[in-house]
């Protein structure tokens, strides 16, 4: 069965700081992978997705992921944190044996000015 | 592109009224859409999937009879909480699938605040 493990359920920096959010996934087969943010009453927005293509995936607003097969691990990072990227952050798997998709518990993402 | 809407943003009803809300592909035909509830600071919580024409399945816990889904066309899918009480208080987000791509990408809308009294 799919899990994501996001650790840290909230997670400080200050004003550009280093952005580092955890994602951890298990699955029995080539997983996609994608991160969402959230602002507050809003949907989900996507900032990246990893398709089996290149293992560092650029997204938006700065943000990248790696793709790290040893250690299942799909981590989110931007070199410096805006006050704008205050907001709460999603992994998700998904496999294609299936169209479903399996959410991380979320990380809240607070920047300090 | 992939751009997903739901109408209406918030709602506040009485106890014991229904209360629909829309969810809509606007520039794709989304073959499978999808449920979810959010309580506030959790995740999403997958409440059922639906494909167009058919009937929808429902996760463990979600009673089907007290949350309507109809998926009648591959742009629309409608999700009616009945007789709504407090406790049916929550976010409702809709996503959509098109089908075309391979990464099983959902495509999100805005989200629902419902608020029962």
């Amino acid at each position: 069965a799919q899990s994501v493990t996001q650790l840290g359920s909230h997670v400080s920096v200050s004003e550009g700081a280093l952005v580092l959010l955890r994602c951890n996934y298990s699955s029995s087969v080539p997983p996609y992978l994608f991160w969402y943010v959230q602002y507050p009453n809003q949907g989900l927005q996507l900032l990246l997705k990893y398709t089996s293509a290149a293992t560092l995936v650029k997204g938006i607003n700065g943000f990248e992921a790696e793709f790290k097969k040893s250690e299942t691990s799909f981590h989110l990072t931007k070199p410096s944190a805006h006050m704008s990227d205050a907001a709460e952050y999603f992994c998700a798997v998904s496999e294609d044996t299936g169209n479903q998709f399996y959410f991380g518990t979320g990380t809240s993402l607070t920047v300090i000015p | 592109g992939a751009v997903v809407s739901q109408h209406p943003s918030r709602v506040i009803c009485k106890s014991g009224t229904s209360v629909k809300i829309e969810c809509r592909s606007l520039d794709f035909q989304a073959t499978t859409m999808f449920w979810y509830r959010q309580f506030p600071k959790q995740s999403l919580m997958l409440m059922a999937t639906s494909n167009e024409g058919s009937k929808a399945t429902y996760e463990q816990g979600v009673e089907k009879d007290k949350f309507l889904i109809n998926h009648a066309s591959l742009t629309l899918s409608t999700l009616t909480v009945t007789s709504a009480h407090p406790e049916d208080s929550s976010f409702y987000i809709c996503s959509a699938q098109s089908g075309l791509n391979s990464y099983n990408e959902q495509f999100f809308g805005p989200g629902t605040r419902l608020t029962v009294l």
